[in-house]
C-alpha cells in the first residue's frame, strides 16, 4: 500500500498569511494527487485535483504542485473561510489513500 | 445539479448488518465508478471500496475485505454498500463519492454528506 504522510500536521495563521502544506507518497505516484479541505461536521470538498489542476468554483488562492513523491498545497492568501482540515490523497493505486490531514486554524 | 444522498445509517450490534444506499442524481450514474469512503468519530478520512461504472469491478480495503460488498444499480441511479459482520471500529459517518471523470487519474467529487454507522452493544 502506499503511504502518505503530510507536514505539518496542524498549524496557526492569520487572515492574510500565505500558508503551505506539504504531502509525501511513500513511493512515486506521478501526478495522482487530490487535495480535499473538509470542515466540521460536514464533507470534504475537492481543492486540487492531478497535482495542480484548480476544481471549478474553488478561489485562485489555493494552489498545488509537486509530482512524483513530494506535494505541496498553498494558501496565497489565507481567508476565514480557509480555516479548516486539509488532506492529500493518492489515486495512483487502491487502496487510494489519504494523508492523515493537516488542520489551519486561527492564530 | 450532481447530488449524492446517503441514506442506512444507525446504531447497529457487534456482529450485525447494515446495508447502507447513495441515490444519485444530476449526472449519468451509469457512466461514472463509485466510492465509499468513511471517517470515524475524530480521525482522518479512510478510503472503503470502489466499483467500476458497470460493476464489474470491485476493490476494497484490507480490513473490510470479506465483510463488506460494494454494489449498484444503474435503473435506480443507486449505490450500495452490504455490511456484514461488523465491529466496533467500522464506527464511523461513510461517504459517497462520484469519481471525477471517467479515465485515470481521478479524484472523488462530489461527496454525499454522510450517514453515520455506530457499532455497539
Amino acid at each position: 500500500d502506499i503511504q502518505m504522510t503530510q507536514s505539518p500536521s496542524s498549524l496557526s495563521a492569520s487572515v492574510g498569511d500565505r500558508v503551505t502544506i506539504t504531502c509525501r507518497a511513500s513511493q512515486s505516484i506521478s501526478n495522482y494527487l487530490n487535495w480535499y479541505q473538509q470542515k466540521p461536521e460536514k464533507a470534504p470538498k475537492l481543492l486540487i485535483y492531478a497535482a495542480l489542476s484548480l476544481q471549478s468554483g474553488v478561489p485562485s488562492r489555493f494552489s498545488g504542485s509537486g509530482s512524483g513523491t513530494d506535494f505541496t498545497l498553498t494558501i496565497s492568501s489565507l481567508q476565514p473561510e480557509d480555516f479548516a482540515t486539509y488532506y492529500c490523497q493518492q489515486s495512483y493505486s487502491t487502496p487510494f489513500t489519504f494523508g492523515p490531514g493537516t488542520k489551519v486554524d486561527i492564530k | 445539479q450532481v447530488q449524492l444522498v446517503e441514506s442506512g445509517g444507525g446504531v447497529v450490534q457487534p456482529g450485525r448488518s447494515l446495508r447502507l444506499s447513495c441515490a444519485a442524481s444530476g449526472f449519468t450514474f451509469s457512466t461514472y465508478g463509485m466510492h465509499w469512503v468513511r471517517q470515524a468519530p475524530g480521525k482522518g478520512l479512510e478510503w472503503v471500496a470502489v466499483i467500476s461504472y458497470d460493476g464489474s469491478n470491485k476493490y476494497y480495503t484490507d480490513s473490510v475485505k470479506g465483510r463488506f460488498t460494494i454494489s449498484r444499480d444503474n435503473s435506480k441511479n443507486t449505490l450500495y454498500l452490504q455490511m456484514n459482520s461488523l465491529r466496533v471500529e467500522d464506527t464511523a459517518v461513510y461517504y459517497c463519492a462520484k469519481e471525477g471523470v471517467l479515465a485515470a487519474p481521478n479524484w472523488f467529487d462530489p461527496w454525499g454528506q454522510g450517514t453515520l454507522v455506530t457499532v455497539s452493544s
